[in-house]
């Protein structure tokens, strides 16, 4: 049973440009939700999706937007990127509201 | 925002002893859950306490909850070298699913 998976591994843009993400969930699961963790911190809530509709959203700008598929897969999108993007950027899967299961994370570096 | 404070930032410690972590949190909960991360990876979920529980204990692990004073602790008893991560806890707010993570205490287990 294939647990959550995200690509790319790690990812180097500069500043200004788009970036996209992809997160697949754990067999089963309905809901994905993404967090953005910085050098040295915790990871930050950016939002939530259930039934392709963004059900929760934690206080990160409107350059951060998402999409989920109809089999549950997720995208997360960062336009006009800001040095302080760069983060481990970590994608969760759970059955609606259950535990969250999370994946290996994409590593953005921001030059 | 950050809602829990892990205490200590950094511990080290022998293998075979205790360790000991703690997390303070600011706002009323539906549950606390504690996660690992070895090196900047993903996270690995290790228990969940619910708001009106007390004490819980997975193996190895001994989680204590108190309400009253908005905090938890992480046991961990006689310490291996594989257990040295970082570890987080995290709080969910009734009527939402999401995490709510600290800045997490970072474990050192040497042989």
């Amino acid at each position: 049973d294939a647990g959550v998976t995200q690509s790319p591994t790690h990812l180097i843009k500069t500043r200004g440009q788009q970036v996209t993400l992809r997160c697949s969930p754990k067999s089963g699961h309905d809901t994905v939700s993404w967090y953005q963790q910085a050098l040295g911190q915790g990871p930050q809530f950016i939002f939530q999706y259930y039934e392709e509709e963004e059900r929760q959203r934690g206080n990160f700008p409107d350059r951060f937007s998402g999409h989920q598929y109809p089999n549950y897969s997720s995208e997360l999108n960062v336009n006009a990127l800001l040095l302080g993007d760069s983060a481990l950027y970590l994608c969760a899967s759970s059955l609606d509201r259950g535990a969250q299961y999370f994946g290996p994370g994409t590593r953005l570096t921001v030059l | 925002s950050q809602q829990g404070e892990e205490d200590p930032q950094a511990l080290s410690i022998q293998e075979g002893e205790n360790a000991t972590m703690n997390c303070s949190y600011k706002t009323s909960i539906n549950n606390l859950q504690w996660y690992r991360q070895n090196s900047g990876r993903g996270l690995v979920h290790l228990i969940l306490i619910r708001s009106n529980e007390r004490e819980k204990h997975s193996g190895r692990l001994r989680v204590t909850l108190d309400t009253s004073k908005k905090s938890s602790s992480l046991l961990i008893t006689a310490s291996r070298a594989a257990d040295t991560a970082s570890y987080f806890c995290a709080t969910v707010i009734s009527g939402y699913s999401t995490l709510t993570f600290g800045k997490g205490t970072m474990l050192l287990v040497s042989p």
